[in-house]
């Protein structure tokens, strides 16, 4: 069954508006999670390494105030996109680690974010 | 940069043939490679992984295959299905991000089944 859960699976929102999406690891407690975004029909591009009780890591290029990570709890990441605009429309991916040393990533199905 | 690339951007294969999956890798660092299935609207699924100190690795009905000398991955799915068709990524540990290694993914292959 699915060990990473996003919410919501797709949302709309008008430029200039702000956007949460939730990231939960249902199966055990997470002190790393990941966000990647994908632009259709092109592959996963990471954005940021999002660590429990602590700020994130954005990769080069991410804006860090225009995407912000919190990691609240061991079980759940959340990002805001900030004042949406229609270029930040995207597919959001959040993942979490397995549990071997090998950094094998375990995926949420996805947030579908539309800014008008 | 480093980069994991791809073959064949597309693959169409019969349904109950064999497909094989190409990837190209660069980083020489890399000692992980995954490779995950995307279906359309969904997030990617862990298929099969592969530590360098192997070459080979079976799953049900999925073989990954690592040819370190020419840095090339495969993944070979036997008796192909239906729901085989999805976008097929390889995966790679060896680039550093900002928080340490991090996954560098291919490209992508599309896996057309022809009934």
């Amino acid at each position: 069954g699915a060990v990473v859960s996003q919410h919501p699976s797709w949302v709309i929102c008008k430029s200039g508006t702000s956007v949460k999406i939730e990231c939960r690891s249902l199966d055990f407690q997470a002190t790393t999670m990941f966000w990647y975004r994908q632009f259709p029909k092109q592959s996963l591009m990471l954005m940021a390494t999002s660590n429990e009780g602590s700020k994130a890591t954005y990769e080069q290029g991410v804006e860090k105030d225009k995407f912000l990570i919190n990691h609240a709890s061991l079980t759940l990441s959340t990002l805001t996109v900030t004042s949406a605009h229609p270029e930040d429309s995207s597919f959001y991916i959040c993942s979490r680690l397995g549990q071997s040393s090998y950094n094998e990533q375990f995926f949420g199905p996805g947030t579908r974010l539309t800014v008008l | 940069g480093e980069s994991v690339g791809l073959h064949l951007p597309t693959l169409s294969v019969q349904e109950g043939d064999n497909s094989i999956i190409n990837c190209a890798y660069s980083n020489s660092a890399s000692d992980y490679f995954i490779w995950y299935k995307q279906e359309s609207g969904k997030g990617p699924q862990f298929i099969i992984d592969i530590r360098s100190n192997m070459d080979k690795r079976q799953g049900q009905r999925v073989t990954v295959l690592l040819n370190k000398t020419v840095k090339h991955l495969s993944l070979q799915i036997a008796a192909t299905q239906p729901g085989d068709s999805a976008v097929y990524f390889c995966a790679e540990n060896g680039a550093k991000g900002a928080a340490g290694n991090k996954l560098t993914f291919g490209g992508g292959t599309r896996v057309l089944v022809k009934p």
